[in-house]
């Protein structure tokens, strides 16, 4: 299957800092993406949907302000989220949409590894 | 909201088929039925997909009822690294398109 690839995979860092998490799709252009969230034992949660060249579409309750997406290629998608607090301490997990023979539903999505945020 | 529904966990022993049922009893008509697993701290991994046919791929088999309200998928011999959360999605087509997970079945295989 398609690779995307996602970095870092782990990072920590002092509460009030902003942390960048990159999103790439090696082998395959997506013209959108999606990124996750996920807390311990539970499942994944949308937190927005980033098309290539276009402001993010934020999911209720997910402050934009808070977590900065850029997708400014169709191979790249950031995620920054900023002035870190521990609450925001959680698993992030982006995604990428690989189209498939027909432009309707004949689509994939792939994931990346995931990046683990502690705030201190 | 999630449109799908699973039983919280299962298990299965080793070297049997492991059956996941999954019930969407309010899927539209172009909406398709995704599979993807996630096993511990990684990103979730796609398995099968389809729309009203039964699919089959060398992962698993996708069985989709012919009313289209539920679907089951099998994995025809179940070892221990498919122990995992399996997530069954119907794709959401309201504006743009999204990925809405539920909570998953938890599939134990044991030895």
């Amino acid at each position: 299957g398609a690779v995307v690839s996602q970095h870092p995979s782990r990072v920590i860092c002092k509460s009030g800092t902003s942390v960048k998490i990159e999103c790439r799709s090696l082998d395959f252009q997506a013209t959108t993406m999606f990124w996750y969230r996920q807390f311990p034992k539970q499942s994944l949660m949308l937190m927005a949907t980033s098309n290539e060249g276009s402001k993010a579409t934020y999911e209720q309750g997910v402050e934009k302000d808070k977590f900065l997406i850029n997708h400014a290629s169709l191979t790249l998608s950031t995620l920054t989220v900023t002035s870190a607090h521990p609450e925001d301490s959680s698993f992030y997990i982006c995604s990428a949409s690989m189209q498939g023979p027909t432009v309707w539903g004949e689509e994939k999505l792939f994931f990346g590894s995931g990046t683990q945020l502690s705030v201190l | 909201d999630a449109k799908t529904t699973q039983p919280p966990s299962m298990d299965c022993a080793e070297g049997r088929a492991a059956n996941l049922p999954c019930n969407h009893s309010t899927i539209s008509g172009n909406e398709y039925v995704y599979w993807y697993r996630q096993i511990h701290s990684q990103g979730p991994q796609y398995i099968i997909h389809g729309l009203k046919n039964n699919e089959t791929n060398e992962m698993a088999s996708l069985i989709i009822t012919e009313d289209r309200k539920s679907s089951t998928l099998i994995l025809p011999h179940a070892t221990l690294r498919d122990t995992a959360v399996y997530y069954c999605i119907v794709r959401a087509v309201s504006g743009t398109y999204k990925y809405i997970f539920g909570t998953g079945t938890r599939l134990k295989v044991l030895a």
